[in-house]
């Protein structure tokens, strides 16, 4: 079952600051936010990932609420290389080991 | 580092047949797992392999078989192929597979683009 809601579709202009949100309104204490994203015809490629704090990496920000149900994840600069579908996941409990995917938001970065 | 490997990247297989798709990451890491993604759709998962020697199934394990062969290598086996499974298959691999609540980075490969008429 999905655990996240993102936009399907979103645009952003080459340059500026791309903000794809997430909401996870059920997240339970131990449960981590993880950002994935997958460039057309290429397997998905890990992004960032958090549990309460506000994270950054060498390519991106990730925001998450005191409340911890909703977070950002901000691409600072964004590219046209940057176009891709961008895929927000908690794991759900009792569900094994895998990573829900759903269908995530497709960003398209425009010149 | 190559990461993530997987062979063949494209395949056309006639209803009946069976094939066995490969993957093999140099990552040493301990646990490794098989989604299917279809059109449109996110991925699930078929199998995973928290460590050598054991195997598990995911969401989707019908029609399918796994071998964890050895720590770099997992294959998967579709032993009699129906076009329900024409998809892309990635392989994925973690360092290590935790208790529920604990998240392990998963590193993906290419993926197999399989057809089944």
């Amino acid at each position: 079952d999905a655990k996240t809601t993102q936009p399907t579709s979103m645009d952003c202009a080459e340059g500026r600051a791309a903000n794809l949100p997430c909401n996870h309104s059920t997240i339970s204490g131990n449960e981590y936010v993880y950002w994935y994203r997958q460039i057309h015809s290429q397997g998905p490629q890990y992004i960032i990932h958090g549990l309460k704090n506000n994270e950054t990496n060498e390519m991106a920000s990730l925001i998450i609420t005191e409340d911890r149900k909703s977070s950002t994840l901000i691409l600072p600069h964004a590219t046209l290389r940057d176009t891709a579908v961008y895929y927000c996941i908690v794991r759900p409990p009792n569900t094994g080991n895998q990573f829900y995917f759903g269908t995530g938001t497709s960003l398209t970065v425009i010149p | 580092n190559a990461g993530v490997t997987q062979t063949p990247k494209f395949q056309v297989l006639k209803t009946g047949q069976s094939m066995t798709l490969q993957c093999a990451q140099d990552m040493n890491h301990n646990s490794m797992y098989w989604y299917r993604q279809d059109p449109g759709m996110g991925l699930r998962l078929i199998y995973y392999s928290a460590s050598e020697g054991t195997t598990d199934k995911g969401e989707v394990p019908n029609g399918y078989n796994v071998s964890r062969l050895n720590k770099r290598e997992f294959s998967l086996r579709l032993e009699s192929a129906a076009p329900s499974q024409t998809s892309v298959y990635f392989c994925a691999s973690s360092e290590a597979l935790r208790a529920a609540g604990v998240q392990e980075t998963q590193y993906f490969g290419p993926g197999t683009r399989l057809l089944v008429l």
